[in-house]
């Protein structure tokens, strides 16, 4: 399975403020997925990542607030812009292995506050 | 789109089974996966699915009955360290995976 860095893994920010969160993946995939977990939630998807191309955002999630890079098929960034209280969660990426059924691997996750 | 039902919490004794529900609705079946997610960790992959009928791993099993568009996850021999919570998933077409709210499971003595 794929291993992935990911950084920071927590950091607390001033509102108004802008955070950026890497994943480094440890072999070339298509496609990387970022999700936020809520406290006391479960994982919602908040875009996919596409290389060469701009990433797909799912519905109630814009560009404008989560800008996201994906230079290469192994790394990835997620922007957490212009923040406030209401953005503290857990950021997680993640890739599908190859493989039916090998199942999505996570990166250790990002846990932001907003204070 | 996807439709992902679980129960929100269980509560069960060390040493016992449990058996943990998921019914989906889904346009396209691509298969079901069961995550499992300590408090502050990222999830970690548990079991796919993706024909009928039991696939055991070890104190873990996983079943599927894509007719009834249902799966459980059942533990046996149930120890402190299961008490997590557990996530069933289905994926979104070809990609990323939808998961459900998610069933927070308490061992207790």
């Amino acid at each position: 399975s794929a291993v992935i860095s990911q950084k920071p893994s927590r950091d607390i920010c001033q509102r108004g403020t802008s955070l950026t969160i890497q994943c480094q993946v440890d072999s070339q995939v298509t496609m990387m997925f970022w999700y936020r977990q809520q406290p006391g939630q479960s994982l919602t998807l908040i875009a996919t990542a596409n290389q060469g191309s701009e990433a797909t955002y799912e519905s109630g999630f814009v560009i404008d607030k989560f800008p996201i890079s994906r230079p290469n098929l192994t790394f990835s960034t997620l922007t957490v812009s212009n923040m406030s209280p209401e953005d503290s969660s857990i950021y997680l990426c993640s890739v599908n292995n190859p493989g039916q059924g090998a199942g999505y691997t996570f990166g250790s996750g990002t846990r932001l506050t907003v204070v | 789109g996807q439709n992902i039902d679980q129960p929100t919490e269980m509560t069960a004794t060390e040493g016992a089974i449990v058996q943990i529900n998921c019914t989906y609705q889904t346009s396209g079946f691509n298969g079901l996966f069961w995550y499992q997610q300590h408090a502050g960790e990222a999830p970690t992959f548990l079991s796919y699915n993706v024909l009928d009928g039991l696939e055991e791993k070890g104190r873990f099993s996983s079943f599927l009955s894509r007719s009834k568009g249902y799966s459980y996850l059942l533990l046996k021999e149930l120890q402190m360290k299961d008490s997590a919570s557990y996530l069933c998933a289905v994926p979104s077409g070809n990609t990323p995976l939808v998961f459900g709210k998610g069933t927070r499971l308490s061992v207790i003595a």
